[in-house]
């Protein structure tokens, strides 16, 4: 598609549930990272895929969070155990290996 | 720890003036630097790019960029209320599109009719 595209729109977990969001890039490109957005504007990377390989993994709580981007399938950031401070806006982004990153319309997720 | 800073605002400025939005960055290795607009409750939408030093015009908006003072500013010439949003200072280290973004805070642009 022409643009990036996550689901859910809305995901509500008790603290300790296992909490799964998905994205799919832009048909063509090659790169998706993940980034998350606390307390309104402090944006965090967290990892990034080149294909299916992960590229940079940085970013990640890796106690917790795992992602995976598998052939033909939508890429996928999983949150085991989810803690008060996960709550968060999580987006995705896409890019060609010479373009802008694109970003998708965000999950939010909200742990009680 | 490599950081971007921008004054959080919020901005305030009258329909019609120049907006100055400004944004400092830690490391020197930083090769690209991009201006995203958020608007509430939104994704981040890229603006403007810029990779060299000098001016880069782009219809009311003109990045600039000086390596040597570590700085990236963007001036919104004409501003519209629609501009009214929160403006996003990033950072990448690396010169292809590989690397992640570095993002600022944010500036809160407000522009009053």
């Amino acid at each position: 598609g022409e643009e990036v595209a996550q689901t859910p729109k809305h995901l509500v977990r008790g603290e300790g549930q296992k909490a799964k969001l998905y994205c799919a890039p832009i048909k063509g490109h090659s790169y998706v990272f993940w980034y998350q957005q606390v307390l309104k504007n402090e944006f965090k990377f967290l990892i990034s895929f080149q294909n299916e390989n992960v590229f940079d993994e940085t970013g990640m709580p890796k106690e917790r969070f795992s992602a995976k981007c598998l052939p033909n399938s939508p890429c996928s950031l999983e949150i085991q155990a989810t803690k008060l401070e996960d709550s968060a806006v999580y987006f995705c982004a896409s890019s060609l290996p010479s373009g802008y990153q694109y970003f998708g319309p965000g999950t939010r997720l909200t742990v009680t | 720890q490599k950081e971007v800073e921008q004054n959080s605002g919020p901005l305030s400025v009258p329909e019609g003036a120049i907006a100055s939005l400004n944004c400092t960055y830690s490391d020197r290795g930083s090769q690209s630097f991009f201006w995203y607009r958020q608007y509430s409750g939104k994704s981040p939408e890229l603006i403007m790019s810029i990779y060299s030093n000098g001016d880069k015009e782009d219809g009311r908006f003109t990045a600039q960029l000086n390596k040597a003072s570590q700085y990236v500013s963007l001036l919104i010439r004409d501003s519209q209320p629609s501009d009214s949003a929160t403006y996003l200072c990033a950072v990448r280290l690396q010169g292809g599109s590989q690397g992640n973004l570095i993002f600022g805070k944010g500036t809160k642009l407000s522009v009053k009719p």
